[in-house]
């Protein structure tokens, strides 16, 4: 099946430092990514959808010049915690949807790994 | 706004008991369903989806899904659960005019060996 990496796994910076999130498609084309936030013990939060060549599109409450989203390839999709503070820490997931394989329907998403970061 | 209500936060089960986990979602047009799992220490995987047709749906490691449109709900069931279906368990819900999937809070199962 389609596969999703990010790097890294994991992070820890200090308080005001910046940190970039990356998410690959790796056996396929994906015109659109998403990214999530996962709180302990909850579900996950969109918090803005990344198409390639545009602008994201973010939820409401997502604040875009904190969490900077770009999309400059088919493959690939960056999230950076701008000024990160210890509230940011959680677990960022991304999805990338792959439209073009053959046999497959719309719609259907394929999930990284997450990287958790945790702001000091 | 569009939501997914998954009503067992917790559920603990013996091997080889049957499983059910409910699923709601408050939206009025035409939606594509999932349900995704997610095992300890791992990401996310689809366990199965709807997107038309049959409204039961069968996916992987003998779960399946029925879709009940007058109930806009989309329980998962599974006859027979084992020690490993130990994960936590989102439903998800896709309006089809949008790009956004919208997860339920997940419902963490516990099987016991």
């Amino acid at each position: 099946g389609a596969v999703v990496s990010q790097h890294p796994s994991w992070v820890i910076c200090k308080s005001g430092t910046s940190v970039k999130i990356e998410c690959r498609s790796l056996d396929f084309q994906a015109t659109t990514m998403f990214w999530y936030r996962q709180f302990p013990k909850q579900s996950l939060m969109l918090m803005a959808t990344s198409n390639e060549g545009s602008k994201a599109t973010y939820e409401q409450g997502v604040e875009k010049d904190k969490f900077l989203i770009n999309h400059a390839s088919l493959t690939l999709s960056t999230l950076t915690v701008t000024s990160a503070h210890p509230e940011d820490s959680s677990f960022y997931i991304c999805s990338a949807r792959d439209l073009f394989g053959p046999g497959k329907s719309t719609d259907t998403q394929y999930f990284g790994p997450g990287t958790r970061l945790t702001v000091l | 706004a569009q939501s997914v209500s998954q009503h067992n936060h917790h559920v603990i089960l013996s091997e080889a008991a049957s499983l059910e986990l409910g699923c709601n979602y408050s939206y009025g047009g035409t939606v594509n369903l999932f349900w995704y799992v997610q095992y300890p220490g791992q990401h996310l995987q689809l366990l199965l989806k709807y997107f038309s047709g049959d409204p039961l749906v069968k996916g992987i490691k003998g779960f399946e899904a029925e879709f009940i449109k007058s109930k806009f709900s989309f329980n998962l069931r599974k006859p027979s659960v084992q020690w490993s279906d130990t994960a936590e368990y989102f439903c998800a819900v896709n309006p089809r005019r949008d790009d956004k999937i919208i997860f339920g809070k997940g419902t963490r199962l516990h099987i016991l060996p």
